[in-house]
């Protein structure tokens, strides 16, 4: 099975920068996903991890450790859009995703 | 550039009564797969269609659910006897190529309350 663990909130300051962790166990890897998910709104692809280090992508960064079974997703100069939340996910076979129950990021002017 | 559709956006029912969630994945697509979300709670898989069949289905879906694809560009999701506990935000998710199942791209989700 899976397990996937991940903050429930995280509240920070509009510019700065806040690291969700993420760590997982699971029976099968085959990468690992972040999405964003706004209240009410379906969740939107952010990144995907397959090899250990750190993906860059404009403002979000997605690091993956998996000797660890860890991720971090980095969210850089905060704006008040990127309140949301973060889900952590996990495909153990090629038909479907499992999801972590999300950090929800507050962003405060 | 190309998203995910689904309809309706909000479906009322009663409980007992039968329900056709509608999606249309993405034109080139190949998987397509129906995911759950009970307000506040976690993202949750309930079946992957690849090839005209199941690839995968969840233990949550029983013989209550089932899914089609009717035409080359529809994908539904048919719930029998709704129950009260089946209210929550469907989401439709489609994704590439076999060489890329795992991008799935969601639909704005459909909303059901059972009642």
């Amino acid at each position: 099975g899976q397990n996937i663990d991940q903050p429930t909130e995280m509240t920070a300051t509009e510019g700065a920068i806040v690291q969700i962790n993420c760590t997982y166990q699971t029976s099968g890897f085959n990468g690992l996903f972040w999405y964003q998910q706004h209240a009410g709104e379906a969740p939107t692809f952010l990144s995907y991890n397959v090899l250990d280090g750190l993906e860059e992508k404009g403002r979000f960064s997605s690091f993956l450790s998996r000797s660890k079974g860890y991720s971090y997703l980095l969210l850089k100069e905060l704006q008040m859009k990127d309140s949301a939340s973060y889900l952590c996910a996990v495909p153990p076979n090629d038909y479907k995703l499992s999801f972590g129950a999300g950090t929800t990021v507050t962003v405060r002017a | 550039e190309p998203e995910v559709t689904q309809t309706p956006s909000h479906q009322v029912t009663q409980m007992g009564q039968e329900v056709i969630l509608r999606c249309v994945p993405i034109s080139n697509h190949l998987y397509f797969y129906w995911y759950r979300q009970i307000l506040g709670q976690k993202v949750e898989f309930l079946v992957s269609f690849y090839n005209n069949e199941i690839s995968e289905k969840s233990e949550i879906f029983d013989d209550q659910f089932s899914v089609e694809r009717p035409d080359g560009s529809n994908f539904t999701l048919k719930i029998r006897s709704t129950k009260l506990e089946d209210s929550a935000m469907y989401f439709c998710a489609s994704s590439e190529n076999p060489e890329k199942p795992y991008e799935q791209y969601f639909g704005p989700g459909t909303r059901l309350t059972v009642t």
